[in-house]
């Protein structure tokens, strides 16, 4: 199976300001996940969108989902220097039952 | 409420020996079993998935195996280690049905040498 591709690849903000990373997928999708990795450390999931939504809203995360571009944007608002982990797109092939996983942001956020 | 262990959480083992890492569920039945290796700075890459004891989805040709000879238990063994064995290993689960969210372990961290 071929991982997604997210950009960018590493972000530097400052506390306060807002984060945006993309991700881009290549197959038909059931859904799209997101998950967050603090260094050395096992994921957390953050919030799925189902191909059929085009935007969800957790607390201060936002995400946005376009079929047609094949693309997921995860949005966070109003950063903190605790949000400084590592954030990776995982999708769902249809008809598939495993999850193929983007190649992740770096984000840090500077207090 | 459900947890899920690993261990051991970090492995230095020389080329050539053999491998066993061991994942155990708590508080659910029947649950989806995943194997992923992460590489320094990058993604996830799927190894195994087990939909119940004894099924074994392999995703990546290699020197690594899983078994699951429980319901909540999953094992990932090698005959013989390689260098490029190297990793974070992460076990994760999900319901069988009803929600497609993923639940990691804290991960082992293996190096060999």
């Amino acid at each position: 199976s071929q991982q997604g591709e997210e950009d960018p690849q590493a972000l530097s903000i400052q506390e306060g300001e807002n984060a945006t990373m993309n991700c881009s997928y290549k197959t038909s999708i059931n859904n799209l996940q997101w998950y967050r990795q603090n260094s050395g450390r096992g994921l957390v999931h953050l919030i799925l969108i189902r191909s059929n939504e085009r935007e969800k809203h957790s607390g201060r995360l936002r995400v946005t989902l376009d079929t047609s571009k094949k693309s997921s944007s995860l949005l966070i608002t109003a950063s903190r220097a605790a949000d400084t982990a590592s954030y990776f797109c995982a999708h769902m092939d249809t008809g598939r039952r495993a999850l193929t996983f983007g190649s992740g942001t770096r984000l840090q956020v500077q207090p | 409420s459900q947890t899920i262990h690993q261990w051991p959480a970090t492995l230095v083992q020389p080329v050539g020996s053999p491998l066993s890492l061991e994942c155990t569920v708590e508080g659910t039945s029947n649950p989806n079993l995943y194997w992923y290796r992460q590489a320094a700075g990058r993604g996830l890459q799927l190894l195994f998935y087990s939909v119940g004891i004894g099924q074994i989805s392999s995703e990546v040709p290699q020197n690594l195996s899983a078994s699951r000879p429980q319901d909540r238990q999953f094992i990932l063994s090698s005959k013989k280690l390689l260098l490029s064995d190297s990793g974070f290993y992460l076990c994760a689960w999900k319901w069988t049905s009803g929600s497609y969210e993923q639940y990691f372990g804290p991960g082992t961290r293996l190096t060999v040498t």
